[in-house]
C-alpha cells in the first residue's frame, strides 16, 4: 500500500539557515507528489508539486525516484516559514491525496 | 481566488447525536473529498465523491458516516450517532477537471467537531 513518511515531527532552525524537510514515500508506480503547508489558524494550502518543478516562497523539492524521496528545501529560512508542512502523494490524477504525518517547522529569530 | 467554504467552524455535540457538516466546493469542481484530523495526528482520508456517488472510502468511513450532494452547490458529511472518538477537525476539499495544472485539491478551513 502507498505510504508517506516524514521522519521529523518537529524541526527548529535559525532565521537565515538552510532548511530541509524530509519526505519519503512507498509506492510502486509513478505518483504525483505535493507539499502542503498549514500556517497557524489557516487552512491547508498547496505549496508546490513535483510536476510543476516550481519554486514557491523560495522552497523547492526534487523528486528522487531512486530514493523514493521528495524533500523540501529552502536555502535561507524566514520567520514567516514557521508552519506545519505535509508531504502528500496521489497515485493518479484522479486519486485522493494521501498525507504524511507532517513536520512542524519553527524558525527562530 | 475561489475558496471551499465549510460550516460550522466549530460544533459541540453530545455523544449519540447526529451531526451534519456542510461544505460548498468551488463552483466548477467535480471531485469532492472529506478528510479528518484528530488533534495531534495526521490528516486522514475519509471519502471521495464524484458524479453523485462515492468513488472511494476509507475504513474509517463506516455505516455511521454518509455523504450527500443534495443540490448543485452543497456537499455534506453526516455522522449518524457521534462517538467520543469522532472529535476531530473535518476538512472538505474539491478538485477541478483533470487537465494539466488543475488536478490539485483545494481545502476548506475545516469544521472542528467536539463530542462530549
Amino acid at each position: 500500500a502507498q505510504r508517506v513518511t516524514q521522519p521529523e515531527k518537529l524541526l527548529s532552525v535559525f532565521k537565515g539557515a538552510p532548511v530541509e524537510l524530509k519526505c519519503n514515500y512507498s509506492y510502486s508506480g509513478s505518483p504525483e507528489l505535493f507539499w502542503y503547508v498549514q500556517y497557524s489558524r489557516q487552512r491547508l494550502q498547496l505549496l508546490l508539486r513535483h510536476i510543476s518543478r516550481e519554486s514557491i516562497k523560495g522552497f523547492t523539492a526534487d523528486l528522487n525516484k531512486g530514493e523514493t524521496s521528495f524533500h523540501l528545501k529552502k536555502p535561507f529560512a524566514q520567520e514567516e516559514d514557521s508552519a506545519m508542512y505535509y508531504c502528500a502523494l496521489k497515485r493518479t490524477s484522479y486519486d485522493k491525496v494521501i498525507f504524511g504525518p507532517g513536520t512542524s517547522l519553527s524558525v527562530i529569530p | 481566488e475561489p475558496e471551499v467554504t465549510q460550516t460550522p467552524s466549530h460544533q459541540v455535540t453530545q455523544m449519540g447525536q447526529e451531526v451534519i457538516l456542510r461544505c460548498v466546493p468551488i463552483s466548477n469542481h467535480l471531485y469532492f473529498y472529506w478528510y479528518r484530523q484528530i488533534l495531534g495526528q495526521k490528516v486522514e482520508f475519509l471519502v471521495s465523491f464524484y458524479n453523485n456517488e462515492i468513488s472511494e472510502k476509507s475504513e474509517i468511513f463506516d455505516d455511521q458516516f454518509s455523504v450527500e450532494r443534495p443540490d448543485g452547490s452543497n456537499f455534506t458529511l453526516k455522522i449518524r450517532s457521534t462517538k467520543l472518538e469522532d472529535s476531530a477537525m473535518y476538512f472538505c476539499a474539491s478538485m477541478g477537471l483533470i487537465v494539466s495544472g488543475a488536478n490539485v485539491l483545494t481545502f476548506g478551513a475545516g469544521s472542528r467537531l467536539t463530542v462530549l
